[in-house]
């Protein structure tokens, strides 16, 4: 079993549209998760952490569930600029980044 | 954050020659990272370089490979040598502040043909 698994995508939703991402992992020793963006031929960037009891920012709401091993991204009111990878990624407990573990990314596309 | 500036963005190299990519970094940071990011797939750390000591490898990668320096504690460089077509992909380098979030570098798009 992979470490991090994403769906790949492409999402192509339409403006306005609500799009979910979930990403499972399989160490269950991670204890810190993150959601990255990545613009395309651009960097990652870090979009949001994942807290246990969930958090949100703005249009964007991050879920994660232990028992299941999954995280999840919501947008809400997709917009153009939303298009972009979306990087799941974990770290196992008191790991530093630098064991950083990448899932390959689900694409969305926003259109108009 | 951080501001990292990595050269070169992208380069085109025949086989069997190395290239050499610049990171540097606008404050002093312990660790600096190495990552590889191939088509389609996620990213791979390289390697971890530390001022005054040898790179730290992962697993699969090998310095005589990808030779790496650290310099100083805002600089390094990551050499990918005798280059083949299956080494063609993105390189970054990267950064922490000491809160698990990691600054990358614009990154280098590489072509070997």
């Amino acid at each position: 079993r992979k470490e991090v698994e994403q769906d790949p995508g492409p999402f192509n939703v339409p403006e306005g549209a609500t799009v979910a991402f979930n990403c499972t992992y399989s160490n269950s020793a991670s204890q810190s998760f993150f959601w990255y963006r990545q613009d395309c031929r651009k960097e990652p960037k870090l979009l949001m952490s994942v807290y246990s009891s969930g958090n949100e920012d703005g249009r964007f709401t991050a879920q994660l569930n232990r028992a299941s091993q999954y995280i999840s991204l919501l947008i809400r009111d997709s917009k153009l600029s939303d298009s972009a990878t979306y990087l799941c990624v974990v770290l196992p407990s008191g790991a530093g980044s630098y064991q950083l573990t990448f899932g390959k990314g689900t694409k969305l596309s926003v259109i108009p | 954050s951080a501001v990292i500036s990595q050269k070169p963005s992208r380069d085109i190299c025949q086989r069997g020659t190395s290239l050499t990519i610049q990171c540097q970094v606008d404050s002093q940071v312990t660790m600096m990272f190495w990552y590889r990011q191939q088509p389609g797939q996620s990213l791979t750390l390289i390697a971890t370089a530390n001022q005054g000591s040898e790179a730290t490898y992962e697993s699969g990668f090998v310095i005589d490979k990808f030779p790496i320096s650290r310099p100083n504690l805002t600089f390094s460089t990551l050499t990918v040598s005798n280059m083949s077509p299956e080494d063609s992909s993105i390189y970054l380098c990267s950064v922490d502040r000491g809160r698990l979030e990691a600054f990358f570098g614009q990154g280098t798009r590489l072509t070997v043909v």
